[in-house]
C-alpha cells in the first residue's frame, strides 16, 4: 500500500518568516494530495489539496506544490502567523479513479510560529 | 451547513467493556470513513462505507471491532472488548461520493480505556 513521509517532524519559525514540509510518497499511481490542518484536541481541517495534473496550487498565505517524478509534494506557508502553529498532515491517495479513496497519511509535522 | 458530528466526545471505560461510537455525517454525503488516530500519529483508516455497503474494512480488527450502517447514514463503531490499546481518538469523515475525494472530519471521539 501507500507509504507516506513527512519531514522534519518539528519546525520552528518566527513569526513571519516562511515554513516549509515535505512529503514523500511511495504509490506512482497516487494522484490526489491534501494536507490537513490539526490544533490541539480538534478536527483535522483541510487547508489545501492538488491534483496529478496540477504542478502548484496557491491559497493566499498556503501553496502547495506537487513534483511527481520524485514523487513528493510540499506546503509552504508564508508570512507565518501565530496561529498557524498545529500539526500538519499530508496524504496521498489514488482516487476516485480507481474507485479508491483511501487517504494514506503521513505523521505529521509539528509547526511552532514563535511571535 | 452542518460539519460531521460525533458522539460522545470522550469516553473513559475499563478494559474488557464494551464501547460504541457514533457518527452523522454531512448531508447528502455517500461516503462515510472511521480513522484511528494514535498520539502523534496520522489518521488510519478503519472502514469505508458507500451508502450502506462497507466497501473497505481490510483494516477493521474484526475480531473486537463492528460498525454498521443501516440507512446510509448515520454509523455506529462498536468494540467489544474493549483493551488498554484501545486508547486513541476514533475519528469519523465524509465525502459527497466516491468520486469526491475531499474528506471532511469529525471532532472525534477520544477513548480511554482503563
Amino acid at each position: 500500500g501507500e507509504n507516506v513521509e513527512q519531514h522534519p517532524s518539528t519546525l520552528s519559525v518566527q513569526e513571519g518568516d516562511s515554513a516549509v514540509i515535505k512529503c514523500t510518497y511511495s504509490d506512482s499511481a497516487s494522484n490526489y494530495f491534501p494536507w490537513y490542518k490539526q490544533e490541539l484536541g480538534k478536527r483535522p481541517q483541510l487547508i489545501i489539496d492538488i491534483r496529478s495534473n496540477v504542478g502548484e496550487k496557491k491559497d493566499q498565505r498556503i501553496a502547495v506544490t506537487l513534483n511527481k517524478t520524485a514523487k513528493h509534494f510540499s506546503l509552504h506557508i508564508t508570512e507565518t502567523q501565530p496561529e498557524d502553529s498545529a500539526v500538519y498532515f499530508c496524504a496521498a491517495s489514488r482516487g476516485a479513479h480507481y474507485g479508491n479513496n483511501r487517504l494514506a497519511f503521513g505523521k505529521g509535522n509539528q509547526v511552532v510560529v514563535i511571535p | 451547513e452542518a460539519g460531521v458530528v460525533q458522539s460522545p466526545r470522550y469516553k473513559i471505560i475499563e478494559k474488557k467493556q464494551p464501547v460504541a461510537f457514533w457518527c452523522n455525517p454531512i448531508s447528502g454525503h455517500n461516503t462515510l470513513y472511521w480513522y484511528l488516530q494514535n498520539l502523534g500519529q496520522g489518521p488510519e483508516l478503519l472502514i469505508r462505507y458507500e451508502n450502506e455497503e462497507a466497501v473497505d474494512d481490510s483494516q477493521l480488527p474484526k475480531d473486537r471491532f463492528s460498525a454498521e450502517r443501516l440507512k446510509g447514514v448515520d454509523s455506529t463503531l462498536k468494540i467489544q472488548p474493549a483493551e488498554l490499546g484501545d486508547s486513541a481518538v476514533y475519528l469519523c469523515a465524509s465525502s459527497h461520493d466516491y468520486q469526491g475525494e475531499t474528506q471532511y472530519f469529525g471532532p472525534g471521539t477520544r477513548l480511554l480505556v482503563l
